[in-house]
């Protein structure tokens, strides 16, 4: 099976970096992808890493180690509006299906 | 923008009764998938399909049903509810392999 696992609240102030970290264990996976989901809302989509490596978008880039079974988020210049959980999920091999860590729930203060 | 539809948002019902979430995409997306999530707590894959026709099971072993007789129609069919089926029901679909595009979510109850 897979498992992954995430600290399960970050806190951090308006302006600031954080990083939010996520290992897991896969006998096998195409890659890893980030979603963000506010309170009472649905699931989007931020990143995926297929390849080792970093990926930017915006103010958000997440990192793939393969070899540490270990990815992260990192989100920079933090808004209020950033305050949401944060999953981890491993693209499964075969069939395109995904399989979520427990969540990281982010609160950023003014 | 995502175009994924799901009725009702919101739903509760005596124990015994049947119910079916409707899920909707106007997308033409190949893959659809129905999540189950407690609240502050992770997603679990329930059903997924490929296409018309095509249904799987999923991580989390449910006693739902779901059928895919067009390609953007999805829906989820609980014959007996029960309180342990208290939860949000989450509706998603893709065309690429590594993004998922989901519903708002229906939140079902169950006395």
């Amino acid at each position: 099976g897979q498992s992954l696992e995430q600290p399960s609240e970050v806190t951090a102030v308006e302006g600031a970096i954080v990083q939010i970290n996520c290992t897991y264990q896969t006998s096998g996976f195409y890659g890893l992808s980030w979603y963000q989901q506010h309170d009472g809302g649905a699931p989007t989509f931020l990143s995926y890493n297929a390849l080792d490596g970093l990926e930017e978008t915006g103010r958000f880039s997440s990192f793939l180690s393969r070899s540490d079974s270990y990815g992260y988020l990192l989100l920079q210049e933090l808004q209020m509006k950033d305050s949401a959980s944060y999953f981890c999920a491993l693209m499964n091999s075969g069939y395109s299906t995904l399989t979520f860590g427990k969540g990281t729930m982010l609160l950023v203060s003014p | 923008e995502a175009d994924i539809y799901q009725t009702p948002r919101y739903l509760v019902i005596g124990t015994g009764k049947k119910i079916t979430l409707e899920c909707s995409q106007t997308m033409g997306h190949d893959k659809m998938y129905w999540y189950q999530q407690d609240p502050g707590m992770e997603l679990h894959l329930i059903h997924y399909s490929y296409g018309v026709n095509s249904t799987e099971k999923g991580d989390l072993s449910s006693e739902s049903t779901v059928s895919r007789i067009r390609t953007e129609h999805f829906p989820l069919t609980l014959e007996s509810a029960r309180p342990s089926h208290t939860s949000q029901y989450l509706c998603a679909s893709s065309r690429a392999y590594n993004e998922q595009f989901f519903g708002p979510g229906t939140r079902l109850t169950v006395l």
